[in-house]
């Protein structure tokens, strides 16, 4: 099974509000990966986890936490939401270096 | 073309026609990678070519990679209807992480 799967598929939230997403993979893959997707661009990488390990890109780095209680699971957290954060967001999870597997993604509507 | 912030590029074409979707990139990569998206989907890996190979087949796909130019490309061959997509290309930076390019949105029509 290379299912990896987000909750909620689709999140309104209010401006200043916080939102946590969830991601989760059963194949015991290492590294697990945040993504934003605004349309027409491309996915835009926010941070990945290897095993325990939080790298957060840097341009992103004070918007968005994320935390991964055991190696299945991974969230996304924006402490207050704004407008600019509207997207998609998709999880993906890899234990080879190059290809990762990507969940069905979560659209994010902030109001 | 498509690479960094740039938008999707469109593509519509009849089924059955070729196609080859191009993209650049600016940082050093040993390995260049393929996605396609369908929609309400997240994107999933085509093909991998790596610096040492300058093509790459996979079914109907072919992926080219030239890092002299620092470009990359994937054709499909006798398209079908069900290859309407988004297909991104992305390389692979140092560890873990890969950068998307722009992506091309494809449209073949029945």
């Amino acid at each position: 099974d290379t299912t990896v799967k987000q909750n909620p598929r689709y999140k309104l939230a209010r401006v200043g509000k916080p939102v946590n997403l969830i991601c989760s993979q059963t194949m015991n893959h290492d590294t697990m990966y945040w993504y934003q997707k605004k349309p027409n661009q491309a996915p835009k990488l926010l941070l990945f986890y290897y095993d325990k390990i939080l790298n957060r890109e840097a341009d992103t780095f004070e918007k968005f936490q994320s935390s991964r209680p055991n190696n299945s699971f991974c969230s996304l957290y924006i402490g207050s939401a704004g407008l600019e954060y509207s997207a998609m967001y998709l999880c993906a999870s890899s234990s080879i270096p190059y290809e990762q597997y990507f969940g069905p993604g979560t659209r994010l509507t902030v109001l | 073309s498509q690479w960094g912030e740039e938008n999707l590029q469109a593509l519509s074409i009849q089924e059955g026609e070729d196609v080859t979707m191009n993209c650049s990139y600016k940082t050093y990569t040993t390995v260049v990678q393929w996605y396609r998206q369908k929609s309400g989907k997240g994107p999933a890996q085509l093909i991998l070519i790596r610096s040492n190979e300058r093509e790459k087949r996979s079914g109907r796909l072919r992926a080219t990679l030239d890092t002299s130019s620092q470009s990359s490309s994937l054709s499909i061959t006798g398209t079908l209807a069900t290859d309407t997509a988004v297909y991104f290309c992305a390389a692979h930076n140092a560890g873990a992480k890969l950068t998307f390019g722009g992506g091309t949105r494809l449209t073949v029509r029945p």
